[in-house]
């Protein structure tokens, strides 16, 4: 199981705004780690989207954004693109000296 | 541009070791900035942290892979490498190679990947 939990899937039609949510415990984000988030095509690597709760890389449009509250973070994607529809990881650190992942979440947009 | 490749068999027996390489280009494994990481993504599953290196060797393991695993790296050969252990079906997965941030634990490159089955 996970350590940090993931809606499986969203869905969206071009245009929209969807939010992912990333869940930890007082042990992970809960406890000041910073969360991160990455961007997944089939059969492609992991991308970087979002660092440090909130930090875009260069290259990655200002349509994705993201925050982080207590236990929990979310990423969010605003005006959906086609190009958008991939799984979506959440990781974070965790205080048994471990880096954690979310489960995915595989967005759809319809 | 950094980039990063993994290598190696992509067929393993149950209870044989499993051993992959990573060869970084554009960058170095000297860098006292970064990590060096492998994280597997078992079929149809998330993503699982294995383990970090640093340029002077020193290692971190999840702890749930219970001291099956070594990392290591030689910075003459700009690659870095994983071996696990008495590898079971469980194990069977894609394996990425990824640079980590030293400090903020996020990680900026990947390797495409590596499909390891564990199967007699």
């Amino acid at each position: 199981q996970p350590v940090l939990t993931q809606p499986p899937s969203v869905s969206g039609a071009p245009g929209q705004r969807v939010t992912i949510s990333c869940t930890g415990t007082s042990s992970n984000i809960g406890s000041g780690y910073y969360v991160h988030w990455y961007q997944q095509v089939p059969g492609r690597a992991p991308k970087l989207l979002i660092y440090i709760n909130n930090r875009r890389p260069s290259g990655v449009p200002d349509r994705f954004s993201a925050s982080k509250s207590g236990t929990s973070a979310s990423l969010t994607i605003s005006g959906l693109q086609t190009e958008d529809e991939a799984v979506y990881y959440c990781q974070s650190y965790d205080s048994s000296l471990t880096e954690v992942f979310g489960g995915g979440t595989k967005l759809a947009v319809l | 541009q950094l980039q990063l490749q993994e290598s190696g068999p992509g067929l393993v027996k149950p209870s044989e070791t499993l051993s992959l390489t990573c060869t970084v280009s554009g960058g170095s494994t000297s860098s006292d900035n970064h990590y060096w990481g492998w994280i597997r993504q078992s079929p149809g599953k998330g993503l699982e942290w294995i383990g970090n290196v640093d340029y002077s060797g020193s290692a971190f393991y999840n702890p749930s892979l219970k001291g099956r695993v070594t990392i290591s790296v030689d910075t003459s050969k700009n690659q870095f490498s994983l071996k696990m252990y008495s590898v079971t079906a469980a194990d069977t997965a894609v394996y990425h190679c990824a640079r980590r941030d030293l400090d903020n634990d996020y990680f900026d490159h990947w390797g495409q990947g590596t499909l390891v089955s564990v199967s007699s």
